[in-house]
């Protein structure tokens, strides 16, 4: 099936460093959203992204839908060791009678203490 | 609140048995959706239902099926069970039919062996 290409595959970096990951697609989303997977959870979403060029923020989060609304971005700042865990994107075009999500392979991160 | 509630958490079947997944979703929501997440990949949707209707079907065999019930909890069955069907299943309940991103939970999932 479909996925989106996620990168980097994985991460492994020092408490307190800033992380960047970045999802990119052939196809076109009017909504693209990051989760986090824990071992043996389901995801959990962390930020939802609705128009292109927009800029979203929680917390140590930032995210930005990219302008050809094909790509996005996932930024995290001043990690600390709760960071550590899978992160998806995931894109989906909403308002059909399909609301299904469109995921990427997933970003694990892991942090040195 | 309880969030979306699957069961069983594990399971282990052979290669050629049917299993029955289950799924209760979040009070109040009316869509679940089926996710199947093989080790090491992101999840692949199967199923979509809302109001008891199916809405949207993955790239997946007629094996698998699925129905949702009045109460609004939903069945995802696999028959004839192949090796490679070996997965984390997922479920995710919305409270509309499209849904926005957030409203749309999932639960911890079922982990499938088929041996």
């Amino acid at each position: 099936g479909q996925q989106l290409n996620q990168s980097p595959q994985s991460m492994f970096i020092q408490e307190g460093e800033d992380v960047s990951m970045n999802c990119t697609s052939s196809s076109i989303f009017n909504t693209w959203l990051w989760y986090k997977q824990d071992p043996g959870e389901g995801p959990v979403l962390l930020i939802a992204l609705y128009k292109a060029g927009e800029l979203t923020s929680n917390g140590r989060l930032t995210a930005q839908f990219g302008i050809t609304r094909k790509d996005s971005f996932l930024n995290i700042s001043a990690s600390i060791p709760s960071d550590v865990g899978i992160y998806f994107c995931a894109g989906m075009n909403y308002g059909g009678s399909q609301g299904n999500l469109i995921f990427g392979k997933g970003t694990k991160l892991s942090v040195k203490p | 609140d309880a969030g979306v509630t699957q069961s069983p958490t594990h399971l282990i079947k052979t290669r050629g048995q049917h299993v029955t997944l289950r799924c209760s979703p979040i009070s109040g929501h009316k869509s679940v959706s089926w996710y199947q997440q093989v080790l090491g990949q992101g999840p692949q949707f199967i199923f979509q239902y809302y109001e008891k209707e199916e809405r949207g079907r993955g790239n997946f065999p007629d094996r698998f099926s699925a129905r949702q019930f009045p109460n609004y909890s939903s069945e995802l069955n696999v028959n004839a069970l192949l090796l490679g069907d070996s997965a984390l299943y997922l479920c995710a309940s919305s409270p509309r039919e499209g849904g926005s991103g957030y409203g749309y939970t999932f639960g911890s999932g079922t982990r499938l062996t088929v041996v």
